[in-house]
Order: structure tokens, then sequence, then C-alpha cells
């Protein structure tokens, strides 16, 4: 079967860094992405990997290892405006898109 | 219209009846998805469409049924709907079916089935 495992909940604290973690066996590899979800709102893309190592965006870098079937989220100088939950999605063999759970990220000043 | 819209924000309805969600995009994407979305779970795929006149089956599409008569809308009906239906349900949109396009989401549309 395909599957995404990512912490259920984190708690970091205003301007610090915080690393979400996500495993995944899916049936064919085509990409992996990171979304963002406020409460009550629509997801909304982060990054999106495809060959192993670091993606840099800004605050936000996303790394994968296809050889683990890994990847992380690192969130830099946290801002309570980050506390959101943060999904990872694979690409499978058929390029549909199979989500994880998410992880809920509270931030505390 | 900015991006991808749904109707309605938010849905009580009775078991048994039958009801569409609409969605409409403005962006000229060929791919578009519907999914709902269930606490602790993740996002799952119901039907997706990848241009407009085909649709396919995703992971959970008993009890839905889509249409794509334009490249704009892309409507999902319950024919008869049952409590278990009952969860927010996402529309969303990408420029090809491919792996590296972003898929764009709509703000949600809330059902609760009684």
């Amino acid at each position: 079967g395909q599957n995404i495992d990512q912490p259920t909940e984190m708690t970091a604290t205003e301007g610090a860094i915080v690393q979400i973690n996500c495993t995944y066996q899916t049936s064919g590899f085509n990409g992996l992405f990171w979304y963002q979800q406020h409460a009550g709102e629509a997801p909304t893309f982060l990054s999106y990997n495809v060959l192993d190592g670091l993606e840099e965006k800004g605050r936000f870098s996303s790394f994968l290892s296809r050889s683990k079937g890994y990847s992380y989220l690192l969130l830099k100088e946290l801002q309570m405006k980050d506390s959101a939950s943060y999904l990872c999605a694979v690409a499978d063999s058929n390029y549909q898109l199979i989500w994880g759970a998410g992880t809920k990220l509270i931030i505390k000043p | 219209i900015a991006g991808i819209t749904q109707a309605p924000t938010s849905q009580i309805l009775a078991a048994g009846r039958r009801m569409t969600l609409r969605c409409t995009q403005d962006m000229r994407h060929n791919a578009m998805y519907w999914y709902r979305q269930d606490l602790g779970l993740g996002l799952r795929l119901i039907h997706y469409s990848n241009t407009a006149g085909t649709t396919g089956k995703g992971e959970v599409p008993d009890g839905y049924s889509v249409s794509r008569a334009n490249t704009d809308d892309f409507p999902l009906t319950l024919a008869s709907a049952v409590p278990s239906q009952t969860s927010v349900y996402f529309c969303a949109s990408s420029a090809t079916s491919g792996s590296r396009d972003e898929q764009f989401f709509g703000p949600g549309t809330r059902l609760t089935v009684l």
C-alpha cells in the first residue's frame, strides 16, 4: 500500500528553527510537495523536490532523500503566522498526489 | 473571478438528497481535481480530469460523479448523500497533470449530511 507519515503535532518558539519530517512508501515516485494550510483555509504550495538534496526558498527549505524515502521541511526564524498545518504529498507513478495527514505546527511567543 | 472558486461555502443536507458542488477556475488550467479532507486523514482524491472532456477515478470515487464539459468548470455531484460524505471538499487545478505542476486550491465547501 501507499503511505505517507508525518508527526501529528509539533510546538516551537517564535524566532526558532523547526524541522518537520515526512517518510513515504509509494508505488512510484515523481516528486514530493510541501503545502501549508492555515486553519479553515485551503492548502497553498510551498515547495517541490524531485532530486536528492536541499531546496532553499527564503525562510523555508525542503530536503529529499529518495533512497531513504524521506523528506523534511525546515522553517527558520519562526513567526506567529507560521502556525499552520504542513502537508507532505508524493506524486506516484500515475502522477497522482498521495497526501500525508499533515503536521500541525504551534508557535509560542 | 480570480483563481479558483467553489460554491456553496457550506451546506447542510438531508441524507438521500442529491447535491452538486460547483468549481470554476479562470487560469486556463488543463487539470482539475476534487479532494475530500477529513480530520486525521490526508486529502483524498475523489475524481480528476486531465483535460476538458476526460475524467478519471481517484482513491475514493464511490457515491460521487463529475463532468468536465469545458476547461473552466468541474462540478462534483453526490447522487444520494450519506452521512459518511460529511467532509470538507476542495477543488484544485494545475496547469497540466504532470508531476512538477503545483496544484491551486479553491476555498473549500464544508458539507454536513444528516
